[in-house]
């Protein structure tokens, strides 16, 4: 069974730009979550999609955006990069919301130049 | 929001039992304790999670004290590809956002 999948793993972007990041979750999985590592603030929840809604959403600007597709896959948006956006993007899938594990993808490492 | 609080270090030798405590004492009645860890650079990856009966599958056991207010995870033979850093989550039955702590950085020591 195929894994989380994560696309690209590397991205260089511009400050000023836009960057669209893509995740398809593991067959069957139909909650999508978004999260945002750096080395100062650790982990952090952006936001979840299920049955293509937006379920939860964390504390993140309105720069950061997503939407999931009626196949499950989703796609976050960072419009009008910064310095400080430059992270490790992971995708997580799982079931349902609230239910059992979530599994994350290798994620997708974007530096803002 | 931290629920949990953890050791931000810990030490192992390889071969032995590496028990990683976490202490939740605010948690509520519909909330789970889910363990994940992280090893360098990659996605998190999911380990074991409970309610209130102890739990063990193929990676680790889960031991939760009878009033819910700390866990305790378990590796039952630590190697060195156990060196990562572990998280402790509380999250509620209906909502799928994990807030991560600091976590626990084990070093499993040859």
């Amino acid at each position: 069974k195929a894994g989380v999948t994560q696309t690209p793993r590397y991205l260089i972007k511009t400050r000023g730009q836009q960057v669209t990041l893509s995740c398809s979750p593991i067959s069957g999985h139909r909650s999508v979550s978004w999260y945002q590592q750096t080395p100062g603030q650790g982990l952090q929840f952006l936001f979840e999609y299920f049955s293509e809604t937006q379920r939860n959403k964390g504390n993140f600007p309105g720069r950061f955006s997503g939407r999931q597709f009626s196949n499950s896959r989703s796609e976050m948006n960072v419009s009008t990069l910064e310095l400080g956006d430059s992270a490790l993007y992971l995708c997580a899938s799982s079931l349902e919301s609230g239910a059992g594990g979530a599994f994350f993808g290798q994620g997708t490492r974007l530096t803002v130049v | 929001d931290a629920k949990t609080t953890q050791p931000p270090s810990m030490d192992c030798a390889e071969g032995r039992a590496a028990n990683l405590p976490c202490n939740h004492s605010t948690i509520s009645g519909n909330e789970y304790v889910y363990w994940y860890r992280q090893i360098h650079s990659q996605g998190p990856q999911y380990i074991i999670h409970g309610l209130k009966n102890n739990e063990t599958n193929e990676m680790a056991s889960l031991i939760i004290t009878e009033d819910r207010k700390s866990s305790t995870l378990i590796l039952p033979h630590a190697t060195l590809r156990d060196t990562a850093v572990y998280y402790c989550i509380v999250r509620s039955a209906w909502a799928n956002n994990l807030f991560f702590g600091t976590g626990t950085r084990l070093t499993v020591i040859p």
